[in-house]
């Protein structure tokens, strides 16, 4: 089975700090999404990426930025935490080859930004 | 504009009944139309999907309805469990503007309750 790892469950933050959120897959696909899900707004794309050191804009990539040095790992940062980036942060993979819209996620990582 | 509009937000069901879940879209270079499935404390995981020259789909007690011409699609439950209460998400798929992948819009979810 695909497996979409997250670094934590849970993350609690202060107003400022710049955050780091890992993920890791472990069958070599070749994209990788991160998404925030809210109560009432759904999943947001945040950003994404088709390869190595590639990265693309979602809908809503204000406030983040992401890296992606090696094809299992892909990690989301919030350059300076704020209140309205309180979330559930939800990574996801998909191969290229054998069906690209099927997004395989993780548990996701419950973020609070005090 | 890429949106994806769902309803109801949350639906209350009888074990036995019928849940219903409905999908509305614009943009007609979507091309592919999954639906998906959260539990409590987990990611969302694919369910079922169709492509829009299908008008329906059906794996066990899962039916999706496609209606190409109305831009509308639907998630059937039938004879719903309890243990099909999470929350849905309807899904249209898009080319990446590089023409090379594709990405996800989700609509925002559709929390079912199916009482004993």
């Amino acid at each position: 089975d695909v497996k979409v790892t997250q670094s934590s469950r849970y993350l609690v933050k202060r107003t400022g700090e710049k955050v780091f959120l890992e993920c890791v897959q472990d069958m070599d696909h070749e994209n990788m999404f991160w998404y925030r899900q809210d109560p009432g707004l759904g999943l947001r794309l945040i950003y994404f990426s088709y390869d190595v050191k590639m990265k693309e804009k979602g809908d809503i990539p204000e406030g983040y930025s992401v890296s992606r040095e090696k094809k299992e790992r892909f990690s989301l940062i919030l350059e300076s935490a704020s209140t309205n980036q309180t979330s559930m942060y939800l990574c996801a993979s998909s191969s290229s080859g054998t069906g690209p819209e099927k997004l395989f996620f993780g548990s996701g990582t419950q973020l609070s930004v005090l | 504009q890429q949106q994806v509009k769902q309803s109801p937000q949350s639906l209350i069901v009888q074990k036995g009944g019928i849940s219903i879940i409905n999908c509305a879209y614009e943009n007609t270079a979507f091309d592919y139309f999954p639906w998906y499935q959260q539990f409590p404390g987990k990611g969302p995981a694919l369910l079922i999907a169709i492509r829009p020259d299908v008008s329906e789909k059906k794996e066990g007690r899962f039916t999706i309805s496609f209606n190409k011409s109305a831009k509308q699609f639907s998630l059937h439950i039938m004879d719903s469990q309890p243990g099909d209460s999470a929350t849905y998400f309807c899904a249209a798929r898009i080319e990446n503007s590089g023409g090379s992948n594709y990405k996800l819009t989700f609509g925002k979810g559709t929390l079912l309750t199916v009482n004993p």
